[in-house]
């Protein structure tokens, strides 16, 4: 069935520094992907999305490319802050189940000042 | 952007009792909203969909009379926990899908319920 993989965490950086986190699928056809975003306490906000591949999904700094060769959605951002620490889920939307979405295990990322 | 609020945030029980969660979308009509349950630094496991006006359909494993999912309205989902037990602690929450132009296919997250049975 349709999976999503994303890196291990928890990922910690210095303020200012380059984020990557690593994100590949598996899915039946061209499935939307997802980045959603869970603040401390909080529930998931989207954060960014490409519904195609080689579009880029942006948002708040954050990019993503859809990259259908290499079945990946790697998150970027090149300056990362303090209040970007969260968990970072990447997601995809099943054309296979009825369109839910299923979610990878999630990132947490921890920003020191 | 649309809104999907779930009520309450928090709730303890005593084990045995049953607690309902409400889940709402508050400026769209939602045909179809989903229940999630996330434990601990782990990600979202999918539980049900619940589609307004029949019934829920429930992911392998998780028990339909344990947790009683109801979709009355465009706008309003409740998933209730019945006879909760410790073992049902977990932080509960809800999605809507918004069927309408620009992102028909997006899902709009309420804030979660910590449920804790004691």
């Amino acid at each position: 069935g349709d999976s999503v993989t994303q890196m291990e965490g928890p990922v910690t950086l210095s303020e200012e520094a380059f984020l990557t986190i690593n994100c590949t699928y598996t899915a039946t056809g061209y499935p939307s992907l997802f980045w959603y975003v869970q603040y401390p306490g909080e529930g998931l906000q989207l954060l960014l999305k490409a519904t195609k591949a080689d579009d880029k999904g942006s948002n708040k700094g954050f990019e993503a490319t859809y990259r259908k060769e290499t079945t990946s959605f790697h998150l970027e951002k090149g300056s990362v802050q303090v209040s970007d620490s969260a968990v970072y889920f990447c997601a995809l939307n099943s054309l296979s189940s009825a369109s839910k979405i299923i979610f990878g295990s999630g990132t947490r990322l921890s920003i020191r000042p | 952007g649309a809104v999907v609020s779930q009520h309450p945030s928090r709730v303890i029980c005593k084990s045995g009792t049953s607690v309902k969660i409400e889940c709402r979308s508050l400026d769209f009509q939602a045909t179809t909203m989903f229940w999630y349950r996330q434990f601990p630094k782990k990600s979202l496991m999918l539980m049900a969909t619940s589609n307004e006006g029949s019934k829920a359909t429930y992911e392998q494993g998780v028990e339909k009379d344990k947790f009683l999912i109801n979709h009355a309205s465009l706008t309003l989902s409740t998933l209730t926990v019945t006879s909760a037990h410790p073992e049902d602690s977990s932080f509960y929450i809800c999605s809507a899908r918004d069927p309408g132009p620009p992102n028909p296919d997006t899902q709009y997250f309420g804030p979660g319920t910590r449920l804790t049975v004691l």
